[in-house]
């Protein structure tokens, strides 16, 4: 149990539905983070919060939408996905990004299958 | 922006022998270079890191080294057993936010 919980496990949805992927961290960090981990390819970040404030948007479509409502929870809202987002989605939080050891701890991940 | 590298993608080790992965990463300015393991149906877990004023660190089985002028860093894992079975990433970080990851290594452990 690494201290950071993703929930639902699995997900379908077809192109035209919207869908929200849940991340809870138990661990009191300050820094939370949505990866995309795909098939033999480097994971991608996606958004980076700290202390509720987005850090980082790489260049992620606007069919993804983030929510920091608070230290310990990240959403990431689904819209009118495409198939070639399905993936595994990966939430991480970490103590503080800013400085020195940069210790991302990561939650199981949100399989999602888009038809 | 940085761009690390991973080999080789695939590795399969008879149990006990030693495993070796590498990484090379583009920018000089990276600083901090973690290996995370993922097993099946879980997130990647942080293993072992190296800041870049070290050249070496070892925890049990697993060591890491560096260098710096080549712009490259290793994950050795020696007496290697089943439960090593995964697939491990490497990662290079200028010690903010960011951490750019290799592609990964699925390293299967034959009893």
């Amino acid at each position: 149990e690494t201290g950071v919980t993703q929930t639902p496990r699995h997900l379908v949805m077809g192109m035209t539905n919207k869908k929200s992927l849940k991340c809870e961290q138990h661990l009191g960090h300050n820094a939370m983070y949505w990866y995309k981990q795909s098939a033999k390819k480097p994971l991608e970040l996606m958004f980076v919060y700290s202390l509720e404030e987005r850090v980082e948007n790489n260049s992620v479509p606007s069919r993804f939408s983030p929510e920091c409502p608070n230290s310990s929870h990240l959403f990431l809202h689904l819209h009118t996905l495409q198939p070639e987002d399905s993936a595994l989605y990966l939430c991480a939080s970490s103590q503080d990004g800013k400085r020195g050891r940069n210790i991302q701890y990561f939650g199981a991940g949100t399989r999602l299958s888009v038809l | 922006g940085e761009n690390v590298e991973q080999h080789p993608s695939t590795l399969s080790v008879q149990e006990g022998d030693s495993a070796v992965i590498k990484c090379t990463y583009s920018d000089s300015a990276s600083n901090y270079f973690p290996w995370y393991k993922q097993e099946l149906g879980k997130g990647p877990q942080l293993i072992i890191d190296i800041r870049s004023n070290v050249g070496e660190k070892k925890d049990q089985r697993i060591a890491v080294t560096l260098n710096k002028t080549a712009k490259h860093f290793s994950l050795h894992i020696t007496e290697t057993q089943p439960e090593d079975s995964a697939v491990y990433f490497c990662a290079a970080s200028k010690a903010d936010y960011k951490l750019s990851f290799g592609a990964g290594t699925t390293v299967t452990v034959r009893a």
